[in-house]
C-alpha cells in the first residue's frame, strides 16, 4: 500500500463549480500535513497546511480526519487558473520539521469555462 | 531573491553516459533535497543533506547514483552509467529548519 494515496482524476469541473478531492495516508504516525499545487511542466508549491481542526484560506479549505486517516481540499468558486495537479503531502515530524516529505502522486484538476 | 537555481533545465543523453545535474539552493537555507519525479511513482525523495552533510540517502534507487555538497550553495546529482528507466523530471529543493520547502524549476532527463 502507497504511503499517501490520490485519485488521479482527472477532475473536469465547469467554472464556478465546487469540487473535492480527498487523500489518505497509511502512517498513522504522521504530524503534519500539506496540499500543494503543481501546474504542467512546473515546480510544485506549497498551497497550504492542514491543521487538525480544519482551516480555510480564501476559496480554499483543508480538512484532515485523523481516525480515519485522510485529508481533504475543498475549492469553491473554482477559477480557471485553478486548474492545476494538487499533491497531498504527508510528514511524519511536526509541522515543516526535519522529516522527509511524503507526496502522493498528484489529483489533475481542469477547470472548464 | 533568486529561488532554487537547477540546471540544465533539459538533459538528453543516451544510455551509458554519465549525466551530472546541479543545484544552488536559496541562501542560508540548511536544508537541500533531490527529488524525482514520473507519472507512474509521483514526486520521491532520492536524498537530502543539513548543512552540506547527507542525512538520509534511503531513496537513491542504486549505485548508479550519488548526491554531493560540497559546500552551502552547490550540490550535484550524478548518474553513471545512465539508463532509460532514469528518465524523470529531477528537483532540487530547499528550506530553512521548520520552514517550507522552495522548489527549483527542475531538470527533464531523457536516456535513449
Amino acid at each position: 500500500r502507497k504511503e499517501v494515496e490520490q485519485d488521479p482524476g482527472p477532475f473536469n469541473v465547469p467554472e464556478g463549480a465546487t469540487v473535492a478531492f480527498n487523500c489518505t495516508y497509511s502512517n498513522s504516525a504522521s504530524q503534519s500535513f500539506f496540499w500543494y499545487r503543481q501546474d504542467c511542466r512546473k515546480e510544485p508549491k506549497l498551497l497550504m497546511s492542514v491543521y487538525s481542526s480544519g482551516n480555510e484560506d480564501g476559496r480554499f479549505t483543508a480538512q484532515l480526519n485523523r481516525a480515519s486517516q485522510y485529508i481533504s481540499l475543498l475549492i469553491r468558486d473554482s477559477k480557471l487558473s485553478d486548474s492545476a495537479t494538487y499533491l497531498c503531502v504527508v510528514n511524519k515530524g511536526s509541522n515543516f520539521g526535519n522529516e522527509k516529505l511524503t507526496f502522493g502522486t498528484g489529483t489533475r484538476l481542469t477547470i472548464i469555462p | 531573491d533568486a529561488g532554487v537555481i537547477q540546471s540544465p533545465r533539459h538533459e538528453v543523453t543516451e544510455m551509458g553516459q554519465e549525466v551530472t545535474l546541479r543545484c544552488k539552493p536559496i541562501s542560508g537555507h540548511d536544508y537541500l533535497f533531490w527529488y524525482r519525479q514520473t507519472m507512474m511513482r509521483g514526486l520521491e525523495l532520492l536524498i537530502y543533506f543539513n548543512n552540506n552533510v547527507p542525512i538520509d540517502d534511503s531513496g537513491m534507487p542504486e549505485d548508479r547514483f550519488s548526491a554531493k555538497m560540497p559546500n552551502a550553495s552547490f550540490s550535484t546529482l550524478k548518474i553513471q552509467p545512465s539508463e532509460p528507466r532514469d528518465s524523470a523530471v529531477y528537483f532540487c529543493a530547499s528550506r530553512r529548519i521548520n520552514e517550507k520547502l522552495f522548489f527549483g524549476s527542475g531538470t527533464q532527463l531523457s536516456v535513449l
